[in-house]
């Protein structure tokens, strides 16, 4: 089992829809979670960070965590074709680990 | 100006050659990383380091080599490149967490390496 699994792709949505992003990790001690935004050929950007139990709204994007069910989400709402691209799903331990672990990314597509 | 380069951004060699990525970075960072990609697949970590005289091996260190100069250079030689080392290689800086809370990573714009 991969340290960290993302939904397999790709995902396709028309735009102005939401685009749901998920993501599990296996070490239950795990303690920051991100979303990076890669598009192809360029490097990963942050979205979304978050910590604590809940969601986390920044714009159109909100991501949502539960540790109990060691489970990441990213929904994008208002799609739109700029919004296409790689989103990575990355999960720090411990802050003295202080090193991320990658899932292997869910290819989104809005169709315009 | 960037805040991560590296360089050189494109680069083909030959197999058994040996040949070094540099990564520079201005944002004032102590902690350092190297990754791979593959395509179609997520980020590896080769190797990481927390500060000048601190160096550790990632999830796939076998057959690479890092060297801290400065706090603001970290750099990544391949000793004999081989096919399977094509990939797409990235720099990050994170800041040395506070308060609890893990930084987020900063990428340099990568640099795609094909080996023959």
């Amino acid at each position: 089992q991969k340290e960290v699994e993302q939904n397999s792709g790709p995902l396709s949505v028309p735009e102005g829809a939401i685009a749901s992003l998920n993501c599990t990790y296996s070490d239950r001690g795990s303690q920051s979670f991100f979303w990076y935004r890669q598009y192809s050929g360029k490097s990963p950007e942050l979205i979304m960070s978050i910590y604590s139990n809940g969601d986390k709204e920044d714009g159109r994007f909100t991501a949502q965590l539960n540790k109990a069910s060691q489970y990441v989400s990213l929904l994008i709402r208002d799609s739109q074709p700029s919004d296409s691209a790689t989103y990575l799903c990355a999960v720090n331990g411990n802050t003295n680990a202080g090193k991320s672990t990658f899932g292997d990314g869910t290819t989104l597509t809005v169709k315009p | 100006d960037a805040d991560v380069t590296q360089t050189p951004r494109n680069r083909i060699t030959k197999t058994g050659k040996r040949i070094m990525l540099e990564c520079s970075q201005t944002k004032g960072h102590d902690r350092m990383y190297w990754y791979r990609q593959d395509p179609g697949l997520g980020l590896q970590l080769i190797y990481y380091s927390f500060d000048v005289k601190d160096i550790n091996k990632g999830e796939i260190s076998d057959g690479y080599s890092v060297s801290r100069q400065a706090q603001a250079k970290f750099s990544l030689s391949l000793e004999s490149a081989i096919p399977n080392q094509t990939a797409l290689y990235f720099c990050a800086t994170s800041d040395t967490p506070m308060g609890g809370v893990t930084e987020t990573q900063y990428f340099g714009p990568g640099t795609r390496l094909l080996v023959l």
